[in-house]
C-alpha cells in the first residue's frame, strides 16, 4: 500500500473545527482513503473512508483533493472526547485481506 | 452485542514462558486480524485470517502462531516469550469479502509485559 504523511501532532480549541491533513502523493487510482482514530487506552475505531468524492458521516467529513494526492479529515466541532491519534491509511482495491497499514498518525489535543 | 472481546486485559510473563491471547467476535465476521502496538507507534499486523481454517502472515509474524478453527475465535500464541514482544496486542474483525471497504472493528487490547 502507498505511504501517507501526517503531522505528528495538532492542537485545537473545544467547539472549534479541526482540519487534519494527510499527504499521499503516490496514491494509485484504485486506493481508498481510510481514517481511523485511537482514543487513549482503546483500540482504533473507524471514522470514515472515500475514493474520489468528499464524504460526510455523523462523525466527520472527508475532503479529497482533485488530484487525490492529499485529503483532509474535518471535525466540525471538536470536543474533549475527540482527543485521540488519527490515522490516515490507504487501502489498495486488490488488497484481498483488507489489511490496514498504520503509520504514526496525528495526535490531536483539544483544549477546553 | 459484545463485538470483539480480548482476554486477558493485562498479563506479565517471564522470558521463555508461553501463553495464548484470546480473541472472540460475535458478529459472524469472516476476517480477523492480530496487531501489535509498541509505545508511541502505529499498529503492525502480525497475522490475519480470511475465514475458518485459513490464516496468513502479516508484517511481523516471527515468534507468534495462530489458528482459526471457528468463525468466532482467533487465538494468538506466544511459544517462547521474549522482551521484544512486550507490547499492546489488538484483535480486529470485519465482515464481507476481500474487495469491500467494510471497516475493521477492534477489541480493547491486551497489555503484555515480558520480564
Amino acid at each position: 500500500d502507498a505511504k501517507t504523511t501526517q503531522p505528528n501532532s495538532m492542537e485545537s480549541n473545544e467547539e472549534e473545527p479541526v482540519h487534519l491533513p494527510c499527504n499521499h502523493s503516490t496514491i494509485s487510482g484504485t486506493d481508498y482513503i481510510h481514517w481511523y482514530r485511537q482514543l487513549p487506552s482503546q483500540g482504533p475505531e473507524y471514522v470514515i473512508h472515500g475514493l474520489t468524492s468528499n464524504v460526510n458521516n455523523r462523525m466527520a467529513s472527508l475532503a479529497i483533493a482533485e488530484d487525490r494526492k492529499s485529503s483532509t479529515l474535518i471535525l466540525h466541532r471538536a470536543t474533549l472526547r475527540d482527543a485521540a491519534v488519527y490515522y490516515c491509511i490507504l487501502r489498495a482495491h486488490n488488497n484481498a485481506g483488507n489489511m490496514l497499514t498504520f503509520g504514526g498518525g496525528t495526535r490531536l489535543m483539544v483544549k477546553p | 452485542n459484545a463485538g470483539v472481546t480480548q482476554t486477558p486485559k493485562f498479563r506479565i510473563l517471564k522470558i521463555g514462558q508461553s501463553m495464548t491471547l484470546q480473541c472472540t467476535q460475535d458478529m459472524n465476521h469472516n476476517y480477523m486480524y492480530w496487531y501489535r502496538q509498541d509505545p508511541g507507534m502505529g499498529l503492525k499486523l502480525i497475522y490475519y485470517s480470511v475465514g475458518a481454517g485459513i490464516t496468513d502472515k502479516g508484517e511481523v509474524p516471527n515468534g507468534y502462531n495462530v489458528s482459526r478453527s471457528t468463525t468466532e475465535d482467533f487465538p494468538l500464541r506466544l511459544e517462547l516469550a521474549a522482551p521484544s514482544q512486550t507490547s499492546v496486542y489488538f484483535c480486529a474483525s470485519r465482515p464481507g469479502t476481500g474487495a469491500s471497504n467494510q471497516p475493521q472493528h477492534f477489541g480493547d487490547g491486551t497489555r503484555l509485559s515480558i520480564l
